[in-house]
């Protein structure tokens, strides 16, 4: 199964930082890559697909780079809606695998 | 507009059997690839099934494999999820949800939809407990 490594795990950051989360994968997954958003009691929300295709709606100081092994997250300017837990997944194949998560706070 | 709906979850005896389904709504069910995805509470996410469009390839992940079965009735719009064999370690908030395509192996199996459609539902809990 493809490993996915993602950090930092916890982040505290201001509104208005911008913030950088890393998801590394165990082997090549080309840009087979999707971003999610939890809030507490939520659903998963997708945020990014193809590594870097905003879904639609989603507002544009999110964005996500990368392809093959290491991909990157990124939110341009931190509004206090975006207090959730991140997820990266790899759906480069069977079985989707998906990094521990990182839970962001607000300082 | 896309909805996604699951019923089904609730406490069950290790060991006992339970049937989740998840109602398809404002799509064309029939044409996409469904899947299940579980959350352990307090933890992280964890794919389970996988099912093409029209139920002709299903898959799984090793830790349910020969006790969940994925199906889908295409006319009733409804996707389900057979689970037997429980074990408190199935504790958790089950997702049915849309995506573009699956790969295993050299075989990739994709929707035939028109759009693109990343839809979850809200979930439904299952608690395996004595």
């Amino acid at each position: 199964d493809i490993q996915m490594t993602q950090s930092p795990s916890s982040l505290s950051a201001s509104v208005g930082d911008r913030i950088t989360i890393t998801c590394q994968a165990s082997q090549d997954i080309d840009n087979d890559l999707n971003w999610y958003q939890q809030k507490p009691g939520q659903a998963p929300k997708l945020l990014i697909y193809g590594a870097s295709t905003l879904e639609t709606g989603v507002p544009s100081r999110f964005t996500g780079s990368g392809s093959g092994t290491d991909f990157t997250f990124t939110i341009s300017s931190l509004q206090p809606e975006d207090i959730a837990t991140y997820y990266c997944q790899q759906y480069d194949s069977l079985p989707d695998t998906f990094g521990q998560g990182t839970k962001l706070e607000i300082k | 507009q896309v909805q996604l709906v699951e019923s089904g979850g609730g406490v069950v005896q290790p060991g006992r059997s339970l049937r989740l389904s998840c109602a398809a709504s404002g799509f064309p069910f029939s044409s996409y690839v469904m899947q299940w995805v579980r959350q352990a509470p307090g933890k992280g996410l964890e794919w389970v099934a996988v099912i093409w469009y029209d139920g002709t390839d299903e898959r799984y992940a090793d830790y349910v494999k020969g006790r969940f079965t994925i199906s889908r009735d295409n006319f009733r719009n409804t996707l389900y999820l057979q689970m037997g064999s429980l074990r408190a370690e199935d504790t958790a908030v089950y997702y049915c949800a849309t995506r573009d395509r699956y790969c295993s192996g050299s075989s990739c199996y994709s929707s035939i939809g028109s759009t693109t459609i990343h839809s979850w539902g809200q979930g439904t809990l299952v608690t395996v407990s004595s």
